[in-house]
């Protein structure tokens, strides 16, 4: 089945203790992203792929790392996280970053920093 | 950043049809008009995307004016299961900002049986 998966789903953790979350796609995607969702401002880009070794800052990269060494995966970082990167993390792919490909996305990673 | 323009909730009853309405008023020549739907507790979900003529899938149908200022999703029979939100979302053709979903605040759609 084509998907995208995350891990871990849900994660609490404390201020300032290194975490990655994982994201994986079995489809071959050239493209892949990372979103956070937080009341009333919706879901915005984080980082973004365009393909192996090649990644670049979407709009709110600011206590986020990414790499993207092979294909398939694509982890977040957060090197010392803090209490407003509380949040719901999307990751997505797509076959290219062209307007015209459709993006899948992951079930979604709830993490809380306290 | 390309703007849309949804009402921010409708309400249908179960097995009738729906339209979702848009407005994307400064869309230009190459913009795509794509709509992702989020259920409770999921990631976003593509629904359908068109550039000028209108589009049918099976999971939905999209209308698009001619001068393109906006476009209409159109579910045939809603059910229970398609209680959402909707996103019209621009897809920019330039630079390498085309990957970028723009998410605005969507219309929540309630479905009642």
């Amino acid at each position: 089945e084509a998907q995208v998966t995350q891990n871990p789903r849900y994660l609490i953790t404390v201020t300032g203790k290194k975490l990655t979350v994982t994201c994986s796609q079995n489809m071959n995607h050239e493209y892949m992203s990372w979103y956070r969702q937080d009341p009333g401002l919706g879901l915005r880009q984080i980082y973004y792929s365009m393909n192996v070794e090649v990644t670049d800052k979407g709009d709110v990269p600011e206590g986020y790392k990414v790499s993207r060494k092979e294909k398939r995966n694509f982890p977040l970082i957060l090197e010392s996280p803090s209490p407003n990167q509380t949040s719901l993390y999307f990751c997505a792919s797509s076959l290219s970053g062209q307007v015209y490909n459709e993006q899948f996305f992951g079930p979604g990673t709830r993490l809380t920093v306290l | 950043d390309a703007k849309t323009t949804q009402p921010n909730s409708m309400e249908s009853n179960e097995e009738e049809p729906v339209h979702l309405p848009c407005n994307h008023s400064t869309i230009s020549g190459t913009d795509y008009i794509h709509w992702y739907r989020q259920l409770p507790s999921q990631g976003p979900e593509y629904v359908i995307h068109g550039l000028t003529s209108n589009v049918n899938n099976r999971m939905a149908s999209l209308a698009i004016a001619e001068d393109r200022k906006s476009s209409t999703l159109i579910l045939h029979r809603a059910t229970l299961r398609d209680a959402a939100v909707y996103y019209c979302i621009l897809r920019v053709n330039r630079g390498n900002q085309g990957g970028k979903l723009i998410f605005g605040q969507g219309t929540e759609l309630s479905v009642k049986p």
